[in-house]
Formats: structure tokens, sequence, C-alpha cells
């Protein structure tokens, strides 16, 4: 079975700084997408960035990257020049290739201040 | 945004009782998915669909059912509510395009058992 292992319960960050949440993962497979997932107090999951195994590029989304190590099995999000709107929970999540379902971890809450 | 609605958004019950939650989407997208989300689990599949009337069962299946009839809907039924199915219930659509599978999320419904 999948697990996806965040941490972090809660971070600050100091607005317009970078932060780094942690996600790692377990799996056995060669071929698997990982994904991160924002939710803010609203309440909404809001699709981030996506990294596939086989891509020899860090992902990146505007002032989303992902630094993705699998050898370490990590695929951490670095969120740059934080704003006071990505105050949020994050959600790392992991596909298997030879299926759609998503296995999620227990999440990240992040606090921006100003 | 991915024209997914879920029905209702907020719903108070009492234990015993049967209740259905409704997922509805416009994109035509082939896979639905029911979510639940409690905190320090972040977001766990009850049961997830791969075409109309094809539907399988997920990491927390037990006391849901669900049905798809049509491509657009998917529905959750709990099939005696008890307080340990007090949540947050999210509905998720994905589709083949591309090679993510990226899933989009519904606003949630929030529901309590008493």
């Amino acid at each position: 079975a999948q697990k996806i292992t965040q941490t972090q319960p809660g971070m600050f960050v100091q607005e317009k700084e970078a932060v780094t949440l942690d996600c790692t993962y377990d799996t056995s497979d060669q071929s698997y997408g990982l994904f991160w997932y924002k939710q803010p107090s609203s309440g909404e999951m809001i699709f981030l960035i996506y990294q596939g195994s086989y891509d020899e590029q860090n992902a990146t989304e505007g002032r989303y990257s992902l630094n993705f190590q699998k050898a370490r099995k990590s695929a951490n999000l670095v969120i740059s020049a934080s704003q006071l709107g990505d105050s949020a929970m994050y959600f790392c999540a992991m596909r298997d290739a030879d299926d759609y379902k998503l296995s999620f971890g227990a999440g990240t809450t992040v606090t921006v201040r100003a | 945004d991915a024209g997914i609605t879920q029905s209702p958004r907020h719903k108070v019950t009492e234990t015993g009782t049967p209740v259905t939650l409704r997922c509805h989407q416009t994109e035509n997208h082939r896979y639905m998915y029911w979510y639940r989300q409690d905190p320090g689990h972040g977001l766990r599949l009850i049961h997830y669909s791969y075409g109309v009337k094809d539907t399988d069962k997920g990491e927390v299946s037990d006391g849901y059912s669900v049905s798809r009839s049509k491509t657009e809907d998917f529905l959750l039924t709990l099939e005696s509510a008890t307080s340990s199915q007090t949540s947050v219930y999210f509905c998720a659509i994905s589709d083949q395009t591309g090679i993510t599978y990226e899933q989009y999320f519904g606003p949630g419904t929030r529901l309590t058992v008493t």
C-alpha cells in the first residue's frame, strides 16, 4: 500500500520569505505521480503542481516548485516569496502509474505572517 | 474551474438514518471519487467509479455504498449513519487527458451525525 508522510503539522513563515513543506512517500513502483494540493480556510481543494517519477527536471508552477529527490523518496513543495493568501493547508498525494486513485498525506498548515 | 457541484452542502442527521450525498459534474470526465476528510488523516478514499455502473471500494468503504447511473452523477449513500461518519465529504473527478490524471474537487459537504 502506498503511504505519504507529511511530518510538519504546522508552520509559520514571514511574508515574502520562502517555505519548504516536506513530503516523503513509500512505494515499490518505478512509475508514479506526485501531487500537491492547497486547501484554504474556505475549504476547497486546489491542484497546485505535479511531478512524474520519470521527469528529469523538478516541476515548477509560478511560485511553486517541487524538490523531487527520487532516491530519498521525497517530494518537497517550495513556495517562494510567500504571500498572505498562501495561508492554507497543503496536502501531498501520490498516484501509482497503473492506477488513477490518489493517496494523501495528513497535510501541513502554513500560516503566513505580515 | 471544473464544473463539479455537491449537494447538500451541509446536513445534520440522526444516528441510524440513511443519507445520500450527490456529486454532479459537467466535464464529462470518466473517473469520479468520494473522499472523507478528518483531522489528522488528510483525505481518505471511500469509493470510486471508472465509468457508468463501474464502481469499486476505496480505503474506508465500510458503511457506505455508491451508484453511478449516468456519467455526470455519482451518489454516496450512508446506509445507516453513525457518529463516526461525521466528516467533510469531497467528490472529485479526473480524466485521461494528458498524463497526470490530476483530480479536481467539488466544494465539499459537511455532514454531522447526532
